[in-house]
């Protein structure tokens, strides 16, 4: 079965500290993305990447870069955290295909900036 | 640019009862649409699909939709609704391209009462 992982589930940082959350998906799926889920907000995407090596920008960047060192990695990093920064964030992997397959969601991580 | 609207932030409902929740979506080009449901605490899971063809798609736990061309729509319907289908349900839409970018509607908390 097709399947995200993400680590760590839950994480309490400092704010300007640096924070990296990472996802590996066997799925074998050539895009990864990072999405944060808010109230109000539904789920909005940060950062995705079409395959190792490439990362491209999302609808709310700012704050964030990604790193896609293999198929199966694909991290999240705040260089700086700040409180608006704490949320529920989900990392999922997908591909178009022939049936245009859709995206399998990790479990989510929960972080927190004080 | 693409956006998901579901109009509706909270659905209360008799268990029994049917439910359909709306969801319009705005798209220049044809659309490729979903559903996902968010558990309690839990990461999204995949509904259904609509791609091409048949404009009433039937996915898992029951649910179905109908994708409306002629009022940009995707509802999403179940009879009879159960109380464990309680949750949150969000509407998306799939930009074109290769890069799968899935826009999320804000969601719809759905409360079924035994």
């Amino acid at each position: 079965e097709a399947a995200v992982t993400q680590s760590p589930r839950n994480k309490v940082a400092v704010t300007g500290g640096k924070v990296t959350l990472s996802c590996n998906q066997t799925n074998n799926h050539n895009n990864m993305y990072w999405y944060r889920q808010d109230t109000g907000h539904g789920l909005r995407l940060i950062h995705y990447s079409y395959g190792a090596g490439s990362t491209e920008k999302g609808d709310i960047p700012d704050g964030y870069k990604a790193s896609r060192p293999s198929q199966e990695n694909f991290s999240l990093i705040l260089e700086l955290a700040t409180p608006s920064q704490t949320s529920v964030y989900f990392c999922a992997s997908g591909d178009l295909g022939g049936r245009f397959v859709e995206q399998y969601f990790g479990p989510g991580t929960r972080l927190t900036v004080l | 640019a693409q956006s998901v609207d579901q109009p509706d932030a909270h659905v209360t409902l008799s268990e029994g009862a049917s439910l359909e929740l709306r969801c319009s979506y705005s798209y220049s080009a044809a659309p490729y649409l979903f559903w996902y449901v968010q558990y309690p605490g839990q990461s999204l899971q995949f509904l259904l699909k609509y791609i091409t063809g048949d404009t009433v798609v039937k996915g898992t736990k029951g649910f179905e939709a109908e994708f409306r061309k002629s009022n940009s729509s995707f509802n999403l319907k179940k009879s009879p609704a159960h109380w464990s289908d309680s949750a949150k349900y969000f509407c998306a839409l799939v930009s074109g391209g290769s890069n799968y970018k899935l826009t999320f509607g804000k969601g719809t908390l759905l409360t079924v009462t035994p």
